[in-house]
């Protein structure tokens, strides 16, 4: 167990739709990174927050959003549904954002757009 | 950050040690290097990471060559639980990581 808590663990729903996905990182770690998993393209970095604040932007797409809160879970919203979103949904924490250490990742949200 | 080159696939047998290569020709002077697992779809796992002098914990030793072009992960005693994906991951003293393809290591009993 790392710690690092996602919710939901599987969801699934149709195109065109929102969802969000909701990480808690481990106690006392102030960096959230949020990455994509998909079939075809292995794990993509999207955003990076690190104590509330917007630290580093991957791949994301312009219909996805995130946002760290003071209690510094975060929650990725992904708007506006296609198929080609599908994919797992992995946080990751780590104790600061800008040092050599480890991230800790979450199991995961698996996401099925229909 | 640096890119890094990993063999696509390798078998070991259960019991023996498992050494998995990467290559990270244009690795600079900042850049540390990072093991990481996934296990099935589960969220990856840090292994061990290294600047310039070999590591080990309780799970594996990182080999690094001198020119830091290289770098070895040896998994000691390999059993059927080690089976994953293992990326060998470049980064600098910055935000991310940025994983590869890695290398599906597969453990035979």
């Amino acid at each position: 167990d790392s710690g690092v808590t996602q919710t939901p663990k599987h969801l699934i729903t149709a195109t065109g739709q929102r969802v969000t996905l909701r990480c808690s990182p481990r106690s006392g770690d102030l960096s959230v990174y949020w990455y994509q998993q998909s079939l075809d393209q292995g794990l993509q970095f999207l955003i990076q927050y690190y104590n509330g604040e917007e630290r580093a932007k991957g791949n994301i797409l312009e219909r996805f959003s995130a946002q760290q809160f003071p209690d510094l879970h975060s929650e990725l919203n992904l708007s506006s549904l296609e198929l080609g979103d599908s994919a797992l949904y992995f946080c990751a924490s780590s104790v600061t954002g800008a040092s050599a250490g480890e991230l800790f990742f979450g199991e995961g949200s698996r996401l099925t757009v229909l | 950050d640096a890119k890094t080159t990993q063999p696509t696939s390798m078998d070991c047998a259960e019991g023996r040690a498992a050494n998995l290569p990467c290559n990270h020709s244009t690795i600079s002077g900042n850049e540390y290097v990072y093991w990481y697992r996934q296990i099935h779809s589960q969220g990856p796992q840090y292994i061990i990471h290294g600047l310039k002098n070999n590591e080990t914990n309780e799970m594996a030793s990182l080999i690094i060559t001198e020119d830091r072009k290289s770098s070895t992960l040896i998994l000691p005693h390999a059993t059927l639980r080690d089976t994953a994906v293992y990326y060998c991951i470049v980064r600098q003293n910055d935000y991310k990581l940025s994983f590869g393809a890695g290398t599906t290591v597969t453990v035979r009993a």
